[in-house]
């Protein structure tokens, strides 16, 4: 079975700092795994994903995320916030042997203060 | 021109009533899913079809009942509307069935029964 846990429901930050989103899968194989990000009154869009290879990976709007098999994490990163990364951001998991649909995590709410 | 689009976008109705709601793609998607986001946005797979075919039926009511006219539209109706089915409902489209795959997302349904 596989799962996604991320960790705290809010996360605020100053505009211009760093933004760091957690997530945390549960897998008994090599997963793949997805951020998205949904802005108010608007349905999901993907920001990166994890396949295979490189375990940093580089998304849109300067994001990005490094999978780490031994932390079983797949945090989000971003250098420097903006008022415009205001949004919900989920985390997902699938991965072979289940459905192939992802399992979405409970959302994180990224709050940027001017 | 939007990708995956859901009408109507809101919809308010009573208890008891039978309602639908409509979602296109036009992507030349194979898969489309219907996607239940509750008050606390945990967003949970309800159907999934691939090329018209039902896929996966999670534990769903019988009172919902999706159906596919063909691969470019995947229809959710709804009998015997509850409160609890108050949500926001997003359709969503992939290009195939595959662990790796980024899902389209509409903009949602938001779906109050009074």
């Amino acid at each position: 079975a596989q799962s996604v846990t991320q960790l705290g429901s809010h996360v605020s930050v100053s505009e211009g700092a760093l933004v760091l989103l957690r997530c945390n899968y549960s897998s008994s194989v090599p997963p793949y795994l997805f951020w998205y990000v949904q802005y108010p009154n608007q349905g999901l869009q993907l920001l990166l994903k994890y396949t295979t290879g490189a375990t940093l990976v580089k998304g849109i709007n300067g994001f990005e995320a490094e999978f780490k098999k031994s932390e079983t994490s797949f945090h989000l990163t971003k250098p420097s916030a903006h008022m415009s990364d205001a949004a919900e951001y989920f985390c997902a998991v699938s991965s072979p042997g289940g459905s192939y649909i992802p399992t979405f995590g409970r959302g994180t709410s990224l709050i940027v203060h001017p | 021109d939007t990708a995956v689009s859901q009408t109507p976008k809101y919809l308010v109705t009573q208890m008891g009533n039978d309602k639908s709601i409509k979602c296109e793609q036009n992507l030349g998607h194979d898969t489309m899913y219907w996607y239940k986001q509750d008050s606390k946005k945990f967003l949970k797979i309800m159907f999934s079809y691939n090329n018209k075919e039902l896929i996966i039926n999670e534990t769903v009511p019988n009172r919902f009942s999706p159906k596919s006219p063909d691969k470019a539209h995947l229809n959710l109706h709804i009998n015997s509307l509850e409160l609890g089915d108050s949500a926001v409902y997003f359709c969503a489209s992939s290009q195939e069935r595959g662990l790796d795959t980024e899902a389209f997302f509409g903009q949602g349904t938001r779906l109050t029964v009074v």
